[in-house]
C-alpha cells in the first residue's frame, strides 16, 4: 500500500477568511494528486489535478481563484480556500497517484470537514 | 468520455455470508484499471482492490475478489465471510491508463453496504 496524509482533519474558519489543506504523500513521490469535494451522500467530485511544478487544472465549473492550488513538491500539495463562505462547507479529500512498473494506483488522505461560520 | 454504473443503491448482508456487488463501465479505451474503494463512516476512501484491464486472472485479496469481464466491461466485488466491518459505501473506479496527470478516477455513485449481526 501507499500513506497519504491530509491535514487538518476538521477545520472550522469565519465567513471571508481562507482556509489552506494539506496533502502529503508520506512513503512515495507523486508527481500527480488531486482534490476532490463531497456533498451527503453522494460521489466524490473531482476539484482539479494537482501536477507538481505546474498549474493545476481544474474541471469545468470550479472557481480557480477560490480555490488555489499548489503543489510544490512531489510529496505536497494544498488546497487553499480564499474567501470561505458558509457553501464552502464540505468534506475535502485528496489523492495521490502512485506510478510503479507495474502500473498505477491512487490512494486516498483521510479527508477534512470545513465548516465555515 | 468514461462511465461507471453501480445498479446497486443499498445492499445488506448476514455476517459470515457472501455479497457479491455489481459495476459496469463504459469506454473506448484498451488499457485501464478498474479500482474498488471502501468508504466507512469515517469517510476515509480505503483501496480494497485494483484490477488491471490486460490481465485476465481476477484479482484477490483476502476475503475480496473481483469478477472482471472485459468484453461484458463487467467488474463485481464479492466479498466472502462478510463481517461488521465492512459495513461501508463502496466505490467502483475507472482509471484509464496515460501520462503526465491525464489519470483520473472516474466513479459510479455508491453502494451502501450493510453487513447485520
Amino acid at each position: 500500500g501507499a500513506v497519504v496524509s491530509q491535514h487538518p482533519s476538521w477545520v472550522i474558519c469565519k465567513s471571508g477568511t481562507s482556509v489552506k489543506i494539506e496533502c502529503r504523500s508520506l512513503d512515495f513521490q507523486a508527481t500527480t494528486m488531486f482534490w476532490y469535494r463531497q456533498f451527503p451522500k453522494q460521489s466524490l467530485m473531482l476539484m482539479a489535478t494537482s501536477n507538481e511544478g505546474s498549474k493545476a487544472t481544474y474541471e469545468q465549473g470550479v472557481e480557480k481563484d477560490k480555490f488555489l492550488i499548489n503543489h510544490a513538491s512531489l510529496t505536497l500539495s494544498t488546497l487553499t480556500v480564499t474567501s470561505a463562505h458558509p457553501e464552502d462547507s464540505s468534506f475535502y479529500i485528496c489523492s495521490a497517484l502512485k506510478t510503479l512498473n507495474s502500473g498505477n494506483t491512487i490512494y486516498f488522505g483521510e479527508g477534512s470537514w470545513l465548516t465555515v461560520v | 468520455a468514461q462511465t461507471v454504473t453501480q445498479s446497486q443503491p443499498e445492499m445488506s448482508v448476514q455476517e459470515a455470508e457472501t455479497v457479491t456487488l455489481s459495476c459496469t463501465y463504459d469506454t473506448s479505451e484498451n488499457n485501464y484499471y478498474l479500482f474498488w474503494y471502501k468508504q466507512p463512516p469515517s469517510r476515509q476512501m480505503i483501496l480494497v482492490i485494483r484490477q488491471e484491464a490486460y490481465k485476465q486472472q481476477n484479482a484477490t485479496e483476502n476475503r475480496f475478489s473481483v469478477n472482471f469481464q472485459k468484453a461484458a466491461k463487467s467488474f463485481s466485488l464479492k466479498i466472502s465471510d462478510s463481517q461488521l466491518g465492512d459495513t461501508a459505501m463502496y466505490f467502483c473506479a475507472f482509471m484509464k491508463h496515460g501520462v503526465g496527470g491525464s489519470e483520473k478516477l472516474v466513479f459510479g455513485k455508491g453502494t451502501k453496504l450493510t453487513v447485520n449481526p
